[in-house]
């Protein structure tokens, strides 16, 4: 069945570090994926995503890099900031006219100045 | 503010009471989804709307729960006899599929805060 999971629940970094988090997902079907961070007591804020027509996708401070070979996903933050420290969550959508999103069970990231 | 709105943002209800929430998605947005969150979870799908109408529905989304879309723009999720169970964050989001290099980015409200005791 579809599934999207992460591998680590928690990851703590320093203040300036850069900070990876992972993702594996086991529908191939999937060709969409958004990463979103979430704040206590906040809804998701989208951060980035990309298509599975691409390897690589760059934004402000953050890379999302795909591996559809492994089915693997994963997040970088460049220079970390305390203000970066929240849940992380990785979403599919596994096409189909629905657009609904599958997430992943999450990652606490913390930052220690 | 110009994002997704959800009212209310806490509510308190006794098991078996019925509840409803309202989400008012961002203005040109046409599809609006459902998705309910509990501790330490991702949030899980419950039903999509494209414009008034209500495509899809989980299997999460029981006899007790339904979902409205009246004029494609506001929408209101009850819950009937509501159940501990039910004990969640119901977070509202939408999306354009106006854009189609956006396809699909889903904006979140701040969600509503639903305890049954």
């Amino acid at each position: 069945g579809e599934s999207v999971g992460l591998h680590l629940p928690t990851l703590s970094v320093q203040e300036g570090d850069n900070s990876i988090i992972n993702c594996a997902y086991s529908n191939s079907a999937s060709d969409y994926f958004i990463w979103y961070k979430q704040e206590s007591g906040k809804g998701p804020q989208f951060i980035i995503d990309i298509r599975s027509n691409m390897d690589k996708r760059q934004g402000q401070r953050v890379t999302v890099l795909l591996n559809k070979t492994v089915k693997h996903l994963s997040l970088q933050i460049a220079a970390t900031q305390p203000g970066d420290s929240a849940v992380y969550f990785c979403a599919e959508n596994s096409g189909g006219s629905n657009y609904k999103l599958t997430f992943g069970k999450g990652t606490l990231l913390t930052v220690n100045p | 503010d110009t994002g997704v709105s959800q009212d209310p943002r806490h509510k308190i209800t006794k098991r078996g009471q019925n509840v409803t929430f309202r989400c008012d998605p961002i203005s040109e947005h046409n599809r609006l989804y459902w998705y309910r969150q509990t501790l330490g979870q991702g949030p899980e799908f419950l039903t999509y709307f494209q414009n008034e109408a209500q495509l899809e529905k989980s299997r999460l989304l029981s006899d007790r729960f339904s979902a409205e879309r009246p004029k494609g723009s506001f929408s209101t999720l009850e819950i009937q006899r509501t159940e501990q169970g039910d004990s969640a964050m119901y977070l509202c989001a939408s999306s354009s599929s106006v854009n189609n290099l956006a396809k699909n980015i889903q904006y979140f409200g701040a969600g509503t805060r639903l305890s049954v005791l």
